[in-house]
Order: structure tokens, then sequence, then C-alpha cells
């Protein structure tokens, strides 16, 4: 089984900044690496799928890369409605579908 | 766009079955997709419960399967979750989605749906 582990947990930022969130698998995992956007009270929101692709009206800002163990989600410039929980997920281990614990983007 | 819309008790007994229905607008659900179920205990991370493609096809994940049967409905463009046997450790919000074309990504999402299991 693939453990996906992200870090940090929490993360306090203001809007503006610039910010990376990472995602490490246990072992080396297909290229098809998604991120998803949480908020309170809501369904998680596709934001990167096959590791670098943007899904359909996400904002530029977001942009995924990575390979291998190590892969990364970066904000370029933080807007208030960014502030939210984010979650890496594979499917490496078919049919089984793994999602990492999540990171905390909160508003300093 | 595709519309996901989660429907069912919000609250179930003990060792009963859990039942919920997504319907699906925007979409056939004989498109070439597969239609999956997510839950999300509260305060905790997601677990992927399953999925069905139109002919019945079905994937479930292993630390469930056992208890888990998932079926669509042409006529009605819907899909449904039974989780059989349930406990207190089963009680989360039940999410449908639709996998994104290729196979490994969640691409939509209804709104969920909160599900108790208490006496």
């Amino acid at each position: 089984e693939i453990v996906l582990t992200q870090s940090p947990a929490t993360l306090s930022l203001s809007p503006g900044e610039r910010v990376t969130l990472s995602c490490r698998a246990s072992q080396s995992v297909s290229s098809k690496l998604a991120w998803y956007q949480q908020k309170p009270g809501q369904a998680p929101r596709l934001l990167i799928h096959g590791t670098s692709n943007r899904a359909t009206g996400i904002p530029v800002r977001f942009s995924g890369s990575g390979s291998g163990t190590d892969f990364t989600l970066t904000i370029s410039s933080l807007e208030p409605e960014d502030f939210a929980v984010y979650y890496c997920q594979e499917r490496s281990n078919w049919p089984n579908y793994s999602f990492g614990q999540g990171t905390k983007l909160d508003m300093k | 766009q595709v519309q996901l819309q989660e429907s069912g008790p919000g609250l179930v007994r003990p060792s009963g079955t859990l039942s919920l229905t997504c319907a699906v607008s925007g979409a056939s659900i004989r498109s070439d997709k597969w239609w999956s179920w997510v839950r999300q205990p509260p305060g905790k991370g997601l677990e992927w419960i399953g999925e069905v493609y139109h002919t019945g096809s079905t994937y479930y994940n292993p630390s469930l399967k056992s208890r888990v049967t998932i079926s669509v409905d042409k006529s009605q463009n819907h899909f449904s979750l039974n989780l059989d046997s349930v406990t207190a450790a089963d009680t989360a919000v039940y999410f449908c989605a639709s996998v994104l074309w290729g196979g490994s990504e969640l691409e939509y999402w209804g709104r969920g749906i909160l599900v108790t299991v208490s006496s």
C-alpha cells in the first residue's frame, strides 16, 4: 500500500504570499497525482490532475509538479479564497485511491 | 457540466444497512465514465469506497469490499451505495463523484450527505 504524507500539517500565511505544499509517497507512483481543495462544509474540488494539469476553471496561480515520490502544489500568490485544506491523491495501487492526510492553509 | 446530488437517510441504526443514491444531471450515466463514492468521517480525511461503470462493473476498496455494493440505474440516471452491518465508525459525510476520463482522479463531486450511525 502506498502512503501519501503531506507536509506541513498546517501553514499560516497572508494573502499575496507564495506557498508550496508537499506530498511525499512511500514508494514511486505513476504521474497521475492529483490535488484537491476543500473548504469547510463543502466537497473537495479537483485542482490538478496528472501531476501538473489544471482542472477546468482553475486559476493559473495554481500549479503542480513532481515525479517519483515527491510532488508539490504551488500557489503563486494567495487569494483570500485559497485558505482551505488541500489533499493529494494517487491511484498506483489499483483500484484503490490513496489520499494524503491534508494540509490546512490558515490566514495569518 | 456534470452535477451530482446525494440523497438518503441521515441516521442509520447500528448493524443496519446504509443506503444512498446519487442523482446525475448534465451527463448520461451511460457515458464513458466511472462513478464513485468517497466518505469523510467528521474532522478527518478522505476514504474511497468504490466505483461503478454503467455496465455494472465495479471496483471496491479492499477494506470495505465485504460490506459494500454499488449499483447503477440507467433508467433513473443514478447510482447507489449500500453498506451493510454499519457501526459508529461508518459515521461520515458521504460524497458521490465522477471519475475523470483516464480513470485516476475525481472530477466532479456532489455536496455530500452526513450519515450518522446511532441507536
